[in-house]
């Protein structure tokens, strides 16, 4: 079955500080990606999708200015959450369609700001 | 807010069949049942999807019912590693993102 890689699986950052995440689809193109992010014992909340050339769009309540999203080719997209506080720690997840019938997901990424 | 409802959790003994419900009653005629586990501090896992016929995979059964108003996945001979929260979602196929619910936790025991 197709691969969506992520990378890094676990990232510890210092508040204040940028981190980016980047998920790449290996075997397919995949025009749309989406950002997940999930907190311990609840389900993934959907953040953002982001189509390959354009801008991302953004779910309500996520702060885009925080939360960049770069999806300039169709393997390629990169989250990155920029000026990092405690409260953004989290587990991100990303997805990518080719436009068929699956969505793939990568491993995630466990994002912890001291 | 999510389209389908769920047992919050269930258990099932190792070797036995593992049988998962759904209802997703307000199911629109274009959309899809699809089912991914996940499997702790990892991302969703695909599992199977279906619109109106019964579907079988390597991983598992997908019965779906005749008014398509519920559905149950269908782990025929469950082992440890089955230990997973089981998301049942409705999709539009295309580019439509998923949205998850709570999905149901299923604990495999020996």
């Amino acid at each position: 079955g197709a691969v969506v890689s992520q990378h890094p699986s676990r990232v510890i950052c210092k508040s204040g500080t940028s981190v980016k995440i980047e998920c790449r689809s290996l075997d397919f193109q995949a025009t749309t990606m989406f950002w997940y992010r999930q907190f311990p014992k609840q389900s993934l909340m959907l953040m953002a999708t982001s189509n390959e050339g354009s801008k991302a769009t953004y779910e309500q309540g996520v702060e885009k200015d925080k939360f960049l999203i770069n999806h300039a080719s169709l393997t390629l997209s990169t989250l990155t959450v920029t000026s990092a506080h405690p409260e953004d720690s989290s587990f991100y997840i990303c997805s990518a369609s080719g436009g068929g019938e699956k969505l793939f997901f990568g491993s995630g990424t466990q994002l912890s700001v001291l | 807010d999510a389209k389908t409802t769920q047992p919050t959790s269930m258990d099932c003994a190792e070797g036995r069949a593992a049988n998962l419900p759904c209802n997703h009653s307000t199911i629109s005629g274009n959309e899809y049942v699809y089912w991914y586990r996940q499997i702790h501090s990892q991302g969703p896992q695909y599992i199977i999807h279906g619109l109106k016929n019964n579907e079988t995979n390597e991983m598992a059964s997908l019965i779906i019912t005749e008014d398509r108003k519920s559905s149950t996945l269908i782990l025929p001979h469950a082992t440890l590693r089955d230990t997973a929260v089981y998301y049942c979602i409705v999709r539009v196929m295309g580019y439509s993102t998923l949205t998850f619910g709570k999905g149901t936790m299923l604990l495999v025991s020996p």
